[in-house]
């Protein structure tokens, strides 16, 4: 068990549709990381957030967001929903960034888009 | 930017093989670190190792052992005495700044 929790484990929706994807990190770490794995693009950043500052941005759509709340859990909120977004989207949460410490993911949640 | 390959797409071996997974990477950072991930059918991704461009002595945890040779800019991981458990998808990932950019994976099977 990584620390990393995310919720709902499962989402299906309709084209159109918004969802809220949670994510709480690991005791002790300050940065938060939303991920993207989808069967044609691998798996790709799309956020990261250090004690609820934004910190770095990859490749999100404008109709993707997030942000991290003062107890460090973390939201990503999908709008607008396309079929292209069904995919795995991983939360993961670390000290500090990369360099000092691993990511530790969480076990994702899968969102089909219908 | 960074850039990961893992030319592998998907290995096949029986149960007891040896298996090496390769990992070329591209960074123009003079420190950078490496990471290979496990991805079991269960879907969660599992840290297994880091190692930092300084330090190139091989590491072997159990069946697990990991060459890294920044002469060839590659970090290649070798499961000896490969088990079905081992069945996965593997990552290898290198940083850049605060993130990690992920090769494609290579999937392993392992039959009996």
């Amino acid at each position: 068990d990584s620390g990393v929790t995310q919720t709902p484990k499962h989402l299906i929706t309709a084209t159109g549709q918004r969802v809220t994807l949670r994510c709480s990190p690991r005791s002790g770490d300050l940065s938060v990381y939303w991920y993207q794995q989808s069967l044609d693009q691998g798996l790709q950043f799309l956020i990261q957030y250090y004690n609820g500052e934004e910190r770095a941005k990859g490749n999100i759509l404008e109709r993707f967001s997030a942000q991290q709340f003062p107890d460090l859990h973390s939201e990503l909120n999908l709008s607008s929903l396309e079929l292209g977004d069904s995919a795995l989207y991983f939360c993961a949460s670390s000290v500090v960034g990369t360099g000092y410490s691993p990511l530790h993911f969480g076990n994702g949640t899968r969102l089909t888009v219908t | 930017a960074q850039k990961v390959t893992q030319a592998q797409t998907e290995i096949s071996v029986v149960e007891k093989e040896d298996v090496t997974l390769d990992c070329v990477y591209e960074t123009r950072d003079t420190t950078y670190y490496l990471f290979w991930y496990k991805q079991p059918p269960s879907g969660e991704l599992v840290f297994l190792i880091r190692r930092n461009s300084f330090d190139e002595q091989n590491e072997i945890s159990g069946r697990y052992s990991w060459n890294f040779q920044k002469s060839t800019s590659s970090f290649n991981f070798t499961i000896t005495a490969s088990q079905v458990v081992d069945s996965a998808v593997y990552f290898c990932a290198l940083s850049e700044a605060d993130k990690l950019v992920f090769g494609a994976g290579t999937i392993l099977r392992v039959k009996s």
